[in-house]
């Protein structure tokens, strides 16, 4: 099993729909939990990160952790056709460099 | 504004060629990471250092090698290309990390790299 599965396949939505993704992953020991935007062509840059469960939000963002059952998601609200990227999640254990990547979301809003 | 550069956007070399790929990053973060990204396996770690002259193995080092003499730079070499090596590069830098710190990972544009 690895460490973090995430669905790779991609998800085409209307613009304005929400759009949910969502990692599972097997390792308690995560504690910082991060998802990363990747627009074509260009290097993954962190979106958004949340520190052990709950949630936090920033503007049409949100993402959710519940380490309980050991999953994490990430909301897009009134999605734009400026949010079509992938979109990777990766989490870390406290103190360790290396982050565990899932292999990420192919997303396409559609105007 | 953080920057994480590569040398090379794009790259085509022969089978058995010895290829480098070069990354420069001016946040003075300690470690620094190679990745390859690939359709349906997402990103994979090559080897990554923590320090000047340090190396660590990642999931996949086969064929690889890496050199770190300068903080700021962090080189991949193919000591001899393959086809199976084609694939998109990715280096990223972070800060050390530390007890409550998220590592935050910055990544450059990528590589391109294609065998022939």
């Amino acid at each position: 099993q690895k460490e973090v599965e995430q669905d790779p396949g991609p998800l085409s939505v209307p613009e304005g729909a929400i759009v949910s993704l969502n990692c599972t992953y097997s390792n308690s020991a995560f504690q910082y939990f991060m998802w990363y935007r990747q627009y074509s062509r260009k290097g993954p840059e962190l979106l958004m990160y949340t520190y052990s469960s709950g949630n936090k939000e920033d503007g049409r963002f949100t993402a959710q952790v519940d380490k309980s059952s050991k999953y994490i998601s990430l909301f897009i609200r009134d999605s734009q056709p400026s949010d079509s990227a992938t979109y990777l999640c990766a989490m870390s254990e406290n103190g360790n460099n290396r982050l565990a990547f899932g292999k990420g979301n192919q997303v396409v809003v559609i105007p | 504004d953080v920057k994480v550069t590569q040398s090379s956007r794009y790259l085509v070399k022969r089978t058995g060629e010895k290829v480098f790929l070069e990354c420069v990053q001016d946040m003075d973060h300690e470690n620094m990471f190679w990745y390859r990204q690939d359709p349906g396996l997402g990103l994979r770690l090559i080897y990554f250092s923590y320090d000047v002259k340090m190396k660590e193995k990642g999931d996949i080092p086969e064929g690889y090698s890496v050199s770190r003499e300068k903080k700021e730079r962090f080189s991949l070499i193919l000591e001899s290309a393959s086809t199976n090596q084609t694939s998109m590069y990715l280096c990223a830098s972070s800060p050390s990390a530390g007890g409550g710190w998220y590592n935050e990972q910055f990544f450059g544009p990528g590589t391109r790299l294609t065998v022939l």
